[in-house]
């Protein structure tokens, strides 16, 4: 079955340092996006992607940057880890057709000491 | 631009009680509506969504939702809850103009007393 798999699923980090979370997806899917979630904030997102090359920025996406060098993976990195950043973060991918539901991970949980 | 509000932020109900979670939305045109659920430590589910067609909407779980474009509300109901129905819903207003990106509503999250 086709899924799409979040890792670590929970990291623990210090400030300052850089953090790579992973996705990937085996559903073929276009589109890629990262939300994360805190308390009272639902998901707001951070970056999203539509294809291969194609990056764009979301409304929190200061502090973070994204890479898609292929179908299947889009990497979320912190460039340098702030404690404002501890959050649970979920990838989600969906296909080309508006509209379409979005399927997501089941969450990494970063704490920034 | 479209949003949506989900009025709720926590429902209580009593195992075996009904349940509707409120969902308005705004939105120029018809729109596409999705109900997800969370449950703790998990990503978001797809319980069921409306594109077109019939108003009453059933998916997964025994859950099902209505549209109601006079109310551009698209709340979510169940007969009778059970104690793992316990979880957070989301209510999303799916993406248009060109864009993949739906807007989700804050949550409504959802205690079940035995």
């Amino acid at each position: 079955d086709a899924e799409i798999t979040q890792s670590p699923r929970h990291k623990i980090t210090e400030t300052g340092r850089q953090v790579t979370l992973a996705c990937h997806q085996t559903w073929n899917h276009n589109n890629m996006f990262w939300y994360r979630q805190d308390l009272g904030h639902g998901l707001r997102l951070i970056h999203y992607s539509y294809g291969v090359q194609d990056t764009n920025k979301g409304e929190v996406s200061d502090g973070y940057s994204v890479s898609r060098s292929n179908t299947e993976d889009l990497p979320l990195t912190l460039e340098s880890a702030a404690s404002s950043q501890t959050s649970v973060y979920f990838c989600a991918s969906s296909d080309g057709l508006v509209g379409n539901e979005q399927f997501f991970g089941p969450g990494t949980r970063l704490t920034v000491l | 631009a479209q949003s949506v509000t989900q009025p709720d932020i926590h429902i209580t109900v009593s195992e075996g009680a009904s349940l509707e979670l409120r969902c308005n939305y705004s939105y120029g045109a018809t729109p596409y509506l999705f109900w997800y659920v969370q449950s703790p430590g998990q990503g978001l589910q797809l319980l069921l969504k409306y594109f077109s067609g019939d108003t009453l909407v059933q998916g997964i779980k025994g859950f099902e939702a209505e549209f109601k474009r006079s109310q551009s509300s698209f709340n979510l109901r169940k007969p009778s809850v059970h104690w793992s129905d316990a979880a957070e819903y989301f209510c999303a207003v799916g993406a248009s103009g060109g864009s993949y990106i739906p807007t989700f509503g804050r949550g409504t999250s959802l205690i079940v007393h035995p």
